[in-house]
């Protein structure tokens, strides 16, 4: 069975100050994972996706997670936050032969002046 | 813009109605979910389809179905509705099933408000 785990569902941090977000995941096989994104009353918006390419994995926005099998984790980061990031994240996992997404319970990035 | 058009984007309906939810996945993309975002609940996959036909399903309930239609658009309908149906209903497609790893793009959501 899949599923993540957001292990902090606020975190606040000052501009240009470094962003961690971090994600745990549970996969039988070898998972697919991204981070989506969900500023107010928006869409989800795909950040970034590893498919078991390079372990480190380049988004939109600066953003950047690392792969990680032996801690099985998928943190989200970024070096200098903006206020623009400011918004709701949400990890996510999938695996060969499933037919859907499994989300997790979001962070949601407060970023102050 | 993820190219997934849904409407209405908002709507506001009494207990015991019924309303359809329309989606327009991306151009090309043959697989189509419906997900419902409430507070409480998160984001929960309700149902998936593929080239016309459903492929899985999640925490769908009886008094909700779904389609895709030969032009690969698809609705939601939602019936006897309750006020813990209020939430957030996203469509999204992609060009073949999530477990492929393919992305899977969002459209901004249809807001439905049960009082």
């Amino acid at each position: 069975a899949q599923s993540v785990t957001q292990l902090d569902s606020h975190v606040s941090v000052s501009e240009g100050t470094p962003v961690l977000l971090r994600c745990n995941y549970s996969s039988s096989y070898s998972p697919s994972l991204f981070w989506y994104v969900q500023h107010p009353n928006k869409g989800l918006q795909l950040l970034l996706k590893y498919t078991s390419a390079a372990t480190l994995v380049k988004g939109i926005n600066g953003f950047e997670a690392e792969f990680k099998k032996s801690e099985t984790s998928f943190h989200l980061t970024k070096p200098s936050a903006h206020m623009s990031d400011a918004a709701e994240y949400f990890c996510v996992v999938t695996q060969t032969g499933a037919n859907n997404l499994f989300f997790g319970t979001g962070t949601r990035l407060t970023v102050i002046p | 813009d993820s190219g997934v058009t849904q409407t209405p984007k908002h709507l506001i309906t009494a207990t015991g109605q019924r309303v359809t939810l329309r989606c327009s996945p991306r151009s090309g993309d043959l697989s189509v979910y419906w997900y419902q975002q409430s507070l409480d609940q998160g984001l929960q996959f309700l149902i998936q389809y593929y080239n016309g036909e459903e492929r899985a399903k999640g925490n769908i309930l009886e008094r909700f179905s779904a389609q895709q239609f030969p032009d690969l658009h698809s609705e939601l309908n939602l019936s006897s509705l309750e006020l813990g149906d209020s939430a957030l209903y996203f469509c999204a497609s992609s060009v073949s099933p999530a477990s492929s790893g393919n992305t899977i793009y969002f459209g901004e959501g249809s807001w439905l408000t049960v009082v």
